[in-house]
C-alpha cells in the first residue's frame, strides 16, 4: 500500500519562493505527481517525476529522491493566484496502470 | 481539443437510493479513472478502466461500480446510497499506455445524500 504526508497548510508572501514537501511510503513506485486545486475546482496538472532530480517548469519546480521517498514542489515569484491546495500523488507499479494515491494535499495562502 | 465532462454537475438523492454518473474522456484517451474527494479522506481512488476492461480497483465496497463503453465513455453507480457518500466524484483520462502521463480531470459530480 501506499503513506504519503505533507503539510496540511503553509503561508507565504506574495513574491516569495516556498516549498512544499511530500514524504510517501510504497510497496510499489512508479512516479510522483503534483496538482494544483483551487477551492471548487478539479486537480490541475503541475509535474511528474520518475527519476531522481529536479523538473522546471517556468515558476513551479518539483525534486524527488527515491531512496528517500521524498518529492518537493517549489513555488517561486509566489503570487495571490497561487494560493491553492497543492497535491502529492503516487503512482502504484502494480497493475499496469494508472492508479494514483493522493495525500490530503497541503492548503497554501499567499499574502500580501 | 474538447476536455474531461462529466455530468450531471450536481445531483440529490436520498438514502437508499442508486445514483450513474457520467464520464467523456479526452479524444483519443482510453483510460478513465474514477475519484472520491471529500474534506475528511482527501482523493481516494475508485478503480480504473482501459479499453472496457477494469484495470485497477481501489479499497471501496461493491455498491461502487462501474464500466466503460467501446467509445472509452465511463459510467460509475453507486448503490443504496449512504449519508457518506456524499462528496465530489471526479473522474480522470490519460491516454492509457506510456510511463509519463498527465491524467486530465473534469469538474466533478457533486453528490448530496440526504
Amino acid at each position: 500500500g501506499q503513506n504519503i504526508d505533507q503539510p496540511t497548510e503553509m503561508t507565504a508572501t506574495e513574491g516569495a519562493i516556498v516549498q512544499i514537501n511530500c514524504t510517501y511510503q510504497t510497496s510499489g513506485f512508479n512516479g510522483l505527481f503534483w496538482y494544483q486545486q483551487h477551492a471548487g475546482e478539479a486537480p490541475t496538472f503541475l509535474s511528474y517525476n520518475v527519476l531522481d532530480g529536479l523538473e522546471e517548469k517556468g515558476r513551479f519546480s518539483s525534486f524527488l529522491s527515491r531512496s528517500k521517498g521524498y518529492s518537493y514542489l517549489l513555488l517561486k515569484e509566489l503570487q495571490m493566484k497561487d494560493s491553492a491546495s497543492y497535491l502529492c500523488a503516487v503512482r502504484d507499479i502494480g497493475g499496469g496502470g494508472n492508479k494514483l494515491t493522493f495525500g490530503t494535499g497541503t492548503q497554501l495562502k499567499v499574502e500580501l | 481539443k474538447a476536455g474531461v465532462t462529466q455530468t450531471p454537475r450536481y445531483l440529490i438523492k436520498t438514502r437508499g437510493q442508486q445514483v450513474t454518473l457520467s464520464c467523456s474522456p479526452i479524444s483519443g484517451h482510453r483510460s478513465v479513472s474514477w475519484y472520491q474527494q471529500t474534506p475528511g479522506q482527501g482523493l481516494q481512488f475508485l478503480f480504473e478502466y482501459f479499453s472496457e476492461t477494469q484495470r485497477n480497483k481501489g479499497n471501496f465496497p461493491g455498491r461502487f461500480s462501474g464500466r466503460q463503453f467501446s467509445n472509452s465513455r465511463s459510467e460509475m453507480n453507486v448503490s443504496t446510497l449512504e449519508l457518506g457518500d456524499s462528496a465530489l466524484y471526479l473522474c480522470a483520462s490519460f491516454t492509457g499506455t506510456g510511463n509519463y502521463n498527465e491524467q486530465f480531470f473534469g469538474p466533478g459530480t457533486r453528490l448530496t445524500v440526504l
